[in-house]
């Protein structure tokens, strides 16, 4: 079964707007991944969040992550065209060596011009 | 060149044949991984290798072989293929690290129709 569920499923927004995704989960982790997947191409590493941070950056990301909800959410600021894709949730689970990762449905994003 | 090559990149076939896909990488990463995606459902790991003699099955494993032919190259067999095998499957590397940290590189997919 899978580990993440990702909501919603698609969002749709206009240029400039922000863009929030959420993803939860079931079992402990080690980290928590986003990816980005443009169409029928394949994932590229957006950024990763220990599960000892509670939040982190990286240019028009940002990510937080709630250990005691199992739950992490995605924040693109200002968001583009070029940023229609869709994005993914991935966990590693303890103990953090199994390299392992197991992915969510997804949340297809369209940004409109 | 891509870090990760996966051939074919597209293939269409028939019921009861013998399909092979294979993955090679540049990265020098241990790891190597195969996912499978279908409309709705994300990805799902088929089989993933920590190295030459390691292979693990994944979620969805009965139907498919893997090997691991070196570090380099990790090859998904599909020994009879089926209509619901039809899917884009997607070949992955991760390098690791001692905490836990491991980020995969994808190839591009390999698209596969089994008529």
């Amino acid at each position: 079964s899978q580990q993440g569920e990702e909501d919603p499923q698609a969002l749709s927004i206009q240029e400039g707007e922000n863009a929030t995704m959420n993803c939860s989960y079931k079992t402990s982790i080690n980290n928590l991944q986003w990816y980005r997947q443009n169409s029928g191409r394949g994932l590229v590493h957006l950024i990763l969040i220990r599960s000892n941070e509670r939040e982190k950056h990286s240019g028009r990301l940002r990510v937080t992550l709630d250990t005691s909800k199992k739950s992490s959410s995605l924040l693109i600021t200002a968001s583009r065209a070029a940023d229609t894709a869709s994005y993914f949730c991935a966990t590693e689970a303890p103990p953090g060596n199994t390299g392992k990762l197991i992915f969510g449905q997804g949340t297809t994003l369209q940004v409109k011009p | 060149d891509a870090d990760v090559t996966q051939t074919p990149r597209n293939r269409i076939t028939k019921t009861g044949k013998r399909i092979m896909l294979e993955c090679s990488q540049t990265k020098g990463h241990d790891r190597m991984y195969w996912y499978r995606q279908d409309p709705g459902l994300g990805l799902r790991l088929i089989y993933y290798s920590f190295d030459v003699k390691d292979i693990n099955k994944g979620e969805i494993s009965d139907g498919y072989s893997v090997s691991r032919q070196a570090q380099a190259k990790f090859s998904l067999s599909l020994e009879s293929a089926i209509p619901n095998q039809t899917a884009l499957y997607f070949c992955a590397t991760g390098a690791g690290t001692l905490s836990g940290a491991n980020v995969l590189t994808f190839g591009a997919g390999s698209r596969l129709t089994v008529l």
